[in-house]
């Protein structure tokens, strides 16, 4: 069965730096997102991504936040310089078309010291 | 904007039938899920239910919706110990993009 795939599953870095998370959605899906967990919270919505633009952003998702789909298969989201709040599990998710349902990739551990 | 409401704590022994409640806001959504989160897995879509119906059974699980009350149920039957885990109650909004807002997430604790 086709799944969304996420690279790295941990990545630990120092604050101020710009981190990369990669996520390789399902192959024929159109809709892109991000979101967010931060440990003990609620699941967080950050980006939505449609026809190669953000279609929606939350208040969450500021200038250090960008997401991008280089080719046909990646949608990544970099955070430039990541601050402390940054930890947290960052899940990417794809859906195919305007009604069907969303599928999550196991997350990316983000942790900032 | 949309709200998604769970009670935090279920225990329940095995072989028990558990169910999760969950109340929601925006009545226009197409469908609503029930997602699953094992310890420090992601997660993972258990099932869902469109919005035109009342109950969907699937194997050991049961969704009930009231869309009068905007009130969600998931049952499981014979609860076993791979069971225990988060579950998070969560609705598209009914935008174009439809994200999806998620519930605070209950956490069944299934006792041996």
């Amino acid at each position: 069965e086709p799944e969304v795939t996420q690279t790295p599953s941990h990545q630990v870095t120092q604050m101020g730096q710009e981190v990369i998370l990669r996520c390789v959605p399902i192959s024929n899906h159109l809709y892109f997102y991000w979101y967010r967990q931060i440990l003990g919270q609620k699941v967080e919505f950050l980006v939505s991504f449609y026809n190669n633009e953000i279609s929606e952003k939350s208040e969450i998702f500021d200038d250090q936040f960008s997401v991008e789909r280089p080719d046909g298969s990646n949608f990544t989201l970099k955070i430039r310089s990541t601050k402390l709040e940054d930890s947290a599990m960052y899940f990417c998710a794809s859906r195919a078309g305007s009604t069907d349902t969303q599928y999550f990739g196991p997350g990316t551990r983000l942790t900032v010291l | 904007g949309e709200d998604v409401e769970q009670s935090l704590f279920l225990s329940v022994r095995e072989g028990d039938s558990s169910v999760i409640n969950c109340t929601y806001t925006d009545s226009s959504s197409t469908y609503l899920y029930w997602y699953k989160q094992e310890p420090g897995a992601g997660l993972q879509l258990l099932t869902y239910i469109f919005s035109n119906m009342d109950m969907k059974q699937d194997q050991r699980l049961t969704v009930l919706l009231n869309k009068k009350d905007k009130h969600l149920s998931l049952r499981i039957a014979d609860t076993q110990t791979g069971d225990s885990a988060i579950y998070f109650c969560a609705e598209p909004n009914s935008g174009g993009y439809q994200k999806v807002t998620f519930g605070t997430g209950t956490k069944l604790q299934v006792i041996p």
